[in-house]
Formats: structure tokens, C-alpha cells, sequence
């Protein structure tokens, strides 16, 4: 059975910086693309980020870019996303989602990101 | 970048009616479309890939049809666990665009 579980999140003040991370298990992590999508509260889906297999492809939405790395170790099997220069716009629920080449099959739980002073 | 525009923005209909939800990309991107139900409180969920093909598991009363920059996701009969938001996105390329969603209620 896919696995995702995200974790890291939490509270962090305008500035700060937190770095999220996503355990994958019940596949072949170093086969897929991963994604990084977000949910303000209330709101839509916004894709944040996507680094393929390898780690050789990455891209990053025009909101974080600059801000935001994403990056993987597929010996742990494991994504992360380190977000710097955080603001009150960033507040959001993450999912960790697999990128099957036709859209994300699999989500993880996500986890809450709060920026706030 | 493109943009992916969905309409309407929320519905209200029947049970056993039919509802069509319509996501306009302003460029194309042939059939590198998928469409997502979230119910409230949960993740989102694939329901549709490459613009009309039907995920595993997804009921037959879901559709999807369109290419290039037209596309529409249809509930032949809407039933009550039908009630979402859902979502298109694009995935030809960066950035995966999703639409602003389509929250669908019973009337």
C-alpha cells in the first residue's frame, strides 16, 4: 500500500523558515516524480513544486521560487521541502503527492503551516 | 504561463441529475488534463487522467471529455456522496496549474 506522511510543520513567525518532510513507503520512491501541492485554509489547491526521479528536474511555482527548495534522498526514500522567508500567504496545508506522469495518483495526509506572528 | 479557468464556481443540483463542470486552459495542452474530487475534510482524490480516462475504482457515472483547451468533467446522476470541490489541473509541463475548483452541493 502507497504511503506518504508528512511532517515538520507546525507554527513559525514572518521570516522564519521550517523544512517539511515526506516518508514514502509501499512503492519505488526512486521511480517517481514528487510534488509538493498546497491548501490555504479555505481555499483552493495551489502546486507549490515537483523534482523528478533523479533530482536532475525542478520546478517551483512563481510564489515560492526563490524561497522555497525541494529536494529528495531516495536511499530514505524521503521528500522535503525547505521554505525560507516565510510569510502570512504561505500559511497552507502541504501534501507530499506522488507524480505518476498523469497527474498525482497518490496524497499524503498533509501537514499544517502556520505563519504567524 | 496558462491558466486554467473552471466553471461555475459552485452548483447546486439533485440527486440523479446530471452536472457538468467545464475547465478552460488559455493555451492547449492536448489532453494533459486531470480532474480531482475533494470532499470535505479529506485529500484530494484523482479521479480522471489524460482528459477522459477513469482512475481505478472511480464510479462509471463520472466522465471526462475535452482536448486542446476545452474540457469538462460530467456526473451523469449525482448522488449525495458526490458532494465536493473539484479540480482540474494541467500537467503538460510547469507549472501544474490546477483550476480554482467547482464546489458541487445537493439541492
Amino acid at each position: 500500500e502507497v504511503q506518504l506522511v508528512e511532517s515538520g510543520g507546525g507554527l513559525v513567525q514572518p521570516g522564519g523558515s521550517l523544512r517539511l518532510s515526506c516518508a514514502a513507503s509501499g512503492f519505488t520512491f526512486s521511480s517517481y516524480t514528487m510534488d509538493w501541492v498546497r491548501q490555504a485554509p479555505g481555499k483552493g489547491l495551489e502546486w507549490v513544486s515537483d523534482i523528478s526521479s533523479s533530482g536532475s528536474a525542478i520546478y517551483y511555482a512563481d510564489s515560492v521560487k526563490g524561497r522555497f527548495t525541494i529536494s529528495r534522498d531516495n536511499a530514505k526514500n524521503s521528500l522535503y521541502l525547505r521554505m525560507n522567508s516565510l510569510r502570512a500567504e504561505d500559511t497552507a496545508v502541504y501534501y507530499c503527492a506522488r507524480d505518476w506522469g498523469l497527474g498525482n495518483d497518490h496524497w499524503g495526509q498533509g501537514i499544517l503551516v502556520t505563519v504567524s506572528s | 504561463d496558462i491558466q486554467m479557468t473552471q466553471s461555475p464556481s459552485s452548483l447546486s443540483a439533485s440527486v440523479g441529475d446530471r452536472v457538468t463542470i467545464t475547465c478552460r486552459a488559455s493555451q492547449g495542452i492536448r489532453n494533459y488534463l486531470a480532474w480531482y474530487q475533494q470532499k470535505p475534510g479529506e485529500v484530494p482524490k484523482l479521479l480522471i487522467y489524460a482528459a477522459s480516462t477513469l482512475q481505478l475504482g472511480v464510479p462509471s457515472r463520472f466522465s471526462g471529455s475535452g482536448s486542446g483547451t476545452d474540457f469538462t468533467l460530467t456526473i451523469s446522476s449525482l448522488q449525495p456522496e458526490d458532494v465536493a470541490t473539484y479540480y482540474c489541473q494541467k500537467y503538460d509541463s510547469a507549472p501544474r496549474t490546477f483550476g480554482q475548483g467547482t464546489k458541487v452541493e445537493i439541492k
